[in-house]
């Protein structure tokens, strides 16, 4: 049964940092490319970042872009998040959530996790 | 970058009515359109991809169509589990755009 289970959220001021992390299991975390979504309190989705299968390929959101750092250790199962700088509207529950299929990117997201809650606030 | 608009924003229907959703590609996307179900204080979950593939489990009531720039999402007979959010995405290139979503509910 693939599992992801996010960790690292909290409560930080503007202009800290987080690192998220996304632990998985059930599947060959290695094989595939995994992605990061938000959503802020009662808004809709926001896909943040995307990360190939072997590390090699970044991608970003606009609005993290310069911020944020996506990064995997597939030796840990485990895909990361690296939030610097923050602001208030990056506050928002963030979901990790797996290619459904592997090796290459361009894919829709077919499993997600239950997410970890990020609030930026003084 | 390319923008993803659904419409309409929210619906409410009767059950047992055809319900539609439209989402709307600023630039061709071909068939790499995604539809996801998100119910209230729930994860998103994937109903069709290639924009007309059903998603292993998804009921048959749920179908995709379109191509290139338009799409559209059907529930042929709406049932009260089908109250949630529906979004489209883009992901044949980053961004992976998601649409604003529309929230369906039961009249």
């Amino acid at each position: 049964e693939v599992q992801l289970l996010e960790s690292g959220g909290g409560l930080v001021q503007p202009g800290g940092s987080l690192r998220l992390s996304c632990a998985a299991s059930g599947f060959t975390f290695s094989y595939y490319a995994m992605n990061w979504v938000r959503q802020a309190p009662g808004k809709g989705l926001e896909w943040v970042s995307t990360l190939s299968a072997g590390g090699g390929s970044t991608y970003y959101a606009d609005s993290v872009k310069g911020r944020f750092t996506i990064s995997r250790d597939n030796s840990r199962n485990t895909l990361y998040l690296q939030m610097n700088g923050l602001r208030a509207e990056d506050t928002a529950l963030y979901y990790c959530a797996k290619d459904s299929e592997p090796w290459n990117l361009g894919y829709c997201f077919d499993y997600w996790g239950q997410g970890t809650l990020v609030t930026v606030s003084s | 970058d390319i923008q993803m608009t659904q419409s309409p924003s929210s619906l409410s229907a009767s059950v047992g009515d055809r319900v539609t959703i439209t989402c709307r590609a600023s630039q061709g996307i071909s068939d790499y359109l995604a539809w996801y179900q998100q119910k209230a204080g729930k994860v998103p979950k994937l109903l069709i991809y290639g924009a007309s593939t059903l998603q292993s489990g998804v009921p048959y009531r749920f179908s995709g169509s379109g191509s290139g720039t338009d799409f559209t999402l059907t529930i042929s007979s709406l049932q009260p589990e089908d109250v949630a959010t529906y979004y489209c995405q883009k992901y044949n290139s980053a961004p992976h755009t998601f649409g604003q979503g529309t929230k369906v509910e039961i009249k």
